[in-house]
């Protein structure tokens, strides 16, 4: 069964830190995505990461992807409150049409 | 930007009803999904379409279920006969490709059955 796991899947942390959150899978997909979710809000996509190797940065957020480990990380540099959200990563399903198979979410509470 | 739209917003029934809510893909893509979230829990897929047909489904998509593509533009999905369980925020998604291509999501119907 695949299976993508999420950790931690709470944290709360002061303004102004570094975190990163940590996405297991145990597919062989080198396909990952990450999601970011506002309380009953939608799934707003950050990071496509295609590739082994791959590192993806938008503002204070970075994903990488590891293929070999399985492994992929969202760092959070110098936390702002706006980062206050549940962040999701989910793999391609290993059918032929990619549904996604999703971890459990990392909700974020960022304080001033 | 094209998006992903969704209606109803918000959809209450009662248990014993059927329902249908809709979805209009970006009018590109090719690959069309729906997924529900129970409050507070992860995503779960629910089925794929494309080329007019089912493409995979998971084993919440029962016989209650049913998706059609009426239209070039319109994606519905349709539970028969909701039961309490059913209540969830049920998203749609399209995919211009199928391969290694973001799923950009609709804003979601939220689902209340009682």
């Amino acid at each position: 069964e695949l299976k993508v796991e999420q950790n931690p899947l709470f944290l709360s942390m002061q303004e102004g830190k570094n975190y990163t959150i940590y996405c297991n899978y145990s597919t062989t997909s080198d396909r990952l995505y990450w999601y970011r979710q506002d309380p009953g809000k939608s799934l707003e996509s950050l990071f496509v990461l295609l590739s082994n190797g791959a590192v993806k940065q938008e503002g204070r957020l970075m994903a990488s992807l590891d293929t070999k480990a399985r492994l992929s990380t969202l760092h959070i540099t110098a936390a702002v409150h706006d980062l206050s959200a549940t962040y999701f990563c989910a793999v391609d399903g290993e059918d032929s049409n990619y549904q996604l198979i999703w971890g459990a979410g990392t909700k974020l509470i960022i304080k001033p | 930007e094209p998006e992903v739209t969704q209606t109803p917003s918000h959809q209450v029934t009662q248990m014993g009803q059927e329902v249908i809510l809709r979805c209009v893909p970006i009018s590109n893509h090719l690959y069309f999904y729906w997924y529900r979230q129970i409050l507070g829990q992860k995503v779960e897929f629910l089925v794929s379409f494309y080329n007019n047909e089912i493409s995979e489904k998971s084993e919440i998509f029962d016989d209650q279920f049913s998706v059609e593509r009426p239209d070039g533009s319109n994606f519905t999905l349709k539970i028969r006969s909701t039961k309490l369980e059913d209540s969830a925020m049920y998203f749609c998604a399209s995919r211009r490709t199928g391969f290694a291509d973001t799923q950009y999501f609709g804003p979601g119907t939220r689902l209340t059955v009682l």
